[in-house]
């Protein structure tokens, strides 16, 4: 039973197309996050949810944006994609936000062509 | 502000060897301290973590202490095997609120590789 799951595993796509990406947790944790990591495995927060309430922000094109349903969900929307997107994207869960630490998803390899 | 700064890798191990690899940190407030592993095609692991000076994080045999006198985390183990050829990510969670509230800030990751 996964606790962070990410949807798809792997995505290719073309330039200029809008895709999603789809994260659940059933951790019962109250916040969210995404990160990207590019090739040289640099991670960069981009945006976190504290139930399904938006805290941070990070300085990222808005093409991106992300939406939480709920505190169970989190999703990523990019519009007209570029190739400088592809990257890995994670999601993590966290309970509360003071040094928890955070449970990870297993990623989506976005590729870009 | 908050930072972390860990050893550039790739490190290369036989196995059995000793394994050390450096971490550092800067930090408003008190900090927790996490050390994570991501193996191949996975996502992050925690492996072990401390929340306060003094404290020593230990999992699977690695172990990391908690030194506020150096700001530093480094990651030990005594033994490596080949198992443990991983990416390790030192990371920080700062230990006040406000702009900072919810953020992991992580080192650019050391890759570690153990031949038999």
């Amino acid at each position: 039973d996964t606790a962070v799951s990410q949807t798809p595993k792997y995505l290719v796509t073309q330039m200029g197309n809008d895709k999603s990406i789809k994260c659940e947790q059933n951790l019962g944790h109250d916040t969210m996050y995404w990160y990207k990591q590019d090739s040289k495995k640099f991670l960069k927060i981009m945006f976190s949810y504290n139930n399904k309430e938006l805290i941070i922000n990070e300085t990222v094109p808005n093409r991106f944006s992300p939406k939480s349903p709920d505190k169970a969900h989190l999703n990523l929307h990019i519009n007209s994609l570029e190739l400088g997107d592809s990257a890995v994207y994670f999601c993590a869960s966290s309970r509360g936000t003071m040094g928890y630490g955070y449970t990870f998803g297993s990623g989506t390899r976005l590729t870009v062509v | 502000g908050n930072s972390v700064t860990q050893m550039e890798g790739p490190v290369t191990l036989s196995e059995e060897a000793f394994l050390t690899i450096n971490c550092t940190y800067t930090a408003t407030g008190y900090p927790s301290l996490f050390w994570y592993v991501q193996y191949p095609g996975e996502g992050l692991q925690l492996l072990l973590k401390a929340t306060k000076a003094d404290d020593k994080g230990s999992n699977k045999g690695f172990e990391a202490t908690y030194r506020k006198e150096t700001t530093s985390f480094h990651l030990e183990k005594g033994s490596v095997q080949v198992s443990d050829s991983a990416v390790y990510f030192c990371a920080l969670s700062p230990g006040e609120r406000g702009s900072t509230l919810g953020r992991l800030y992580f080192g650019r990751g050391t890759q570690l590789t153990v031949w038999p």
